[in-house]
């Protein structure tokens, strides 16, 4: 029972190059969300899709995309890395938008140099 | 009028004491009043969580108060331990879910 599983752990890029993390839940979950973490802070909104199929802007969406692939899956993509991007990145599910069994990835580790 | 107050933002506390942490909120149709903790390098967890037909909630050594009527709730740890040391998050669930900024709690030995 894996609950939600995010890969990759740990990643370095260059500015400008791009990447995709991604995240899956085994849960059933109908609500999937990625934050961002900087030293010190608490969790910022990126994305989330509040069901199958639809996608919404959080808090500090800028610089980044999201695909709801289906129930399972929900990726996020940075197009153009900037250094201002490092972070700690972590998905998250629930069952339902109002946050019911809200359960957190192990988290990503971006660095861009 | 979405976002959850929280403080303090930090917090350090002998091995023993309590610790006391408290949000508040605006919205009333909030219903939902989770508390997470991360430990250090690791993912946000859920600790303890509250319904708003509860006024009170007890696990252990942590308990939950919420007042719907002043619109804010409350983490007490009792007997607090080094191993109680982490960011506390606070958070409600209404028409979305919103989380507080976070507590660093600190347990002195």
């Amino acid at each position: 029972n894996a609950g939600v599983t995010q890969t990759p752990k740990f990643q370095v890029l260059k500015t400008g190059q791009s990447m995709t993390l991604q995240c899956a839940q085994d849960m059933n979950h109908n609500s999937m969300y990625w934050y961002r973490q900087d030293p010190g802070m608490g969790l910022r909104l990126i994305y989330y899709s509040a069901s199958e199929g639809t996608t919404d802007k959080g808090e500090v969406p800028n610089g980044y995309n999201v695909s709801r692939l289906n129930k399972r899956e929900f990726s996020l993509r940075l197009e153009s890395a900037a250094p201002s991007q490092t972070s700690v990145y972590f998905c998250a599910s629930s069952l339902d938008p109002l946050g019911y069994g809200y359960t957190f990835g192990s988290g990503t580790r971006l660095t861009v140099v | 009028g979405e976002n959850v107050e929280q403080h303090p933002s930090t917090l350090s506390v002998q091995e023993g004491d309590s610790a006391v942490i408290k949000c508040t909120y605006s919205d009333s149709a909030s219903n939902y009043f989770p508390w997470y903790k991360q430990e250090l390098g690791k993912r946000p967890q859920l600790i303890i969580d509250i319904r708003s037909n509860v006024g009170e909630k007890k696990d252990q050594r942590i308990a939950v108060t919420l007042n719907k009527t002043a619109k804010h709730f409350s983490l007490h740890i009792t007997e607090t331990q080094p191993e109680d040391s982490a960011v506390y998050f606070c958070a409600r669930a209404g028409n979305q879910f919103y989380f507080g900024t976070g507590t660093s709690l600190t347990v002195i030995p």
